[in-house]
């Protein structure tokens, strides 16, 4: 089974600033034949289900703010909030689905400094 | 737009079983899978499984399987999962989630998206 794993658990920082969350897989999650991550990330805010913000670790989903980025390969990958904004304070996973059983990373809490 | 739908909170003994429903809209139902993932307070998501609307093939993780059963009603754009042998560990939120993908192999999987609005499920004696 393939462990993904968050750092930090927590972060707070001022609003406008970069906020960089990471995301380790303990296998790769690259699909040689098409050459694409199988990488999601989501946001949950309190009572709330999951939001998608990005797939194949890069793209951003529909509707999403492009200050939302994902970058990374193999089994490394980053979530880049590059200004951070009062109203993305939440969790956020990251979610392999290359392989079964899918598998979350344990969560990182965004909080305004 | 797309939505799912699911039923409302349920409160179970331990030894019981558990079907919460999902009820799908805004979208072809047979033509993507349904994931069913669970949160336990201060735990990560976990996913217990999948099942592809379209020819009712699932998948389970294996943590679950001999426990949980998912099947779904495409003349109700609905899937259910059914969790048996409940323990207070059980205790969780489930979802279900669309898997946005949309690809039909046997073990193709896809992100999550959208997610049903979650079931609390209590086990308590």
């Amino acid at each position: 089974d393939i462990v993904v794993t968050q750092s930090p658990d927590s972060l707070a920082v001022s609003l406008g600033e970069r906020a960089t969350i990471n995301c380790k897989s303990s296998q790769s999650v690259l699909y040689s034949s098409n050459n694409k991550n199988y990488l999601a990330w989501y946001q949950q805010k309190p009572g709330q289900p999951p939001k998608l913000l990005i797939y194949w670790a890069s793209t951003r989903e529909s509707g999403v703010p492009d200050r939302f980025s994902g970058s990374g390969s193999g089994t490394d990958f980053t979530l880049t909030i590059s200004s951070l904004q009062a109203e993305d304070v939440a969790l956020y996973y990251c979610q392999q689905y290359y392989s079964s059983p899918l598998a979350f990373g344990g969560g990182t809490k965004v909080e305004i400094k | 737009q797309v939505q799912l739908v699911q039923s409302g909170a349920e409160v179970e003994k331990p030894g019981a079983s558990v079907k919460v429903s999902c009820q799908a809209s805004g979208y072809t139902f047979t033509s993507y899978a349904v994931h069913w993932l669970r949160q336990a307070p201060g735990q990560r998501l976990e996913w217990m499984g999948w099942i592809n609307a379209g020819n009712g093939n699932t998948k389970y993780s294996q943590k679950f399987q001999g426990r949980v059963t998912i099947t779904r009603d495409t003349s109700a754009s609905t899937a259910y999962m059914e969790l048996s042998s409940l323990r207070s560990e059980d205790t969780a939120v489930y979802y279900c989630a669309r898997d946005a993908r949309g690809c039909s192999g046997a073990n193709c999987f896809g992100w999550s998206d959208p997610w049903g609005q979650g079931t609390p499920v209590t086990v308590s004696s």
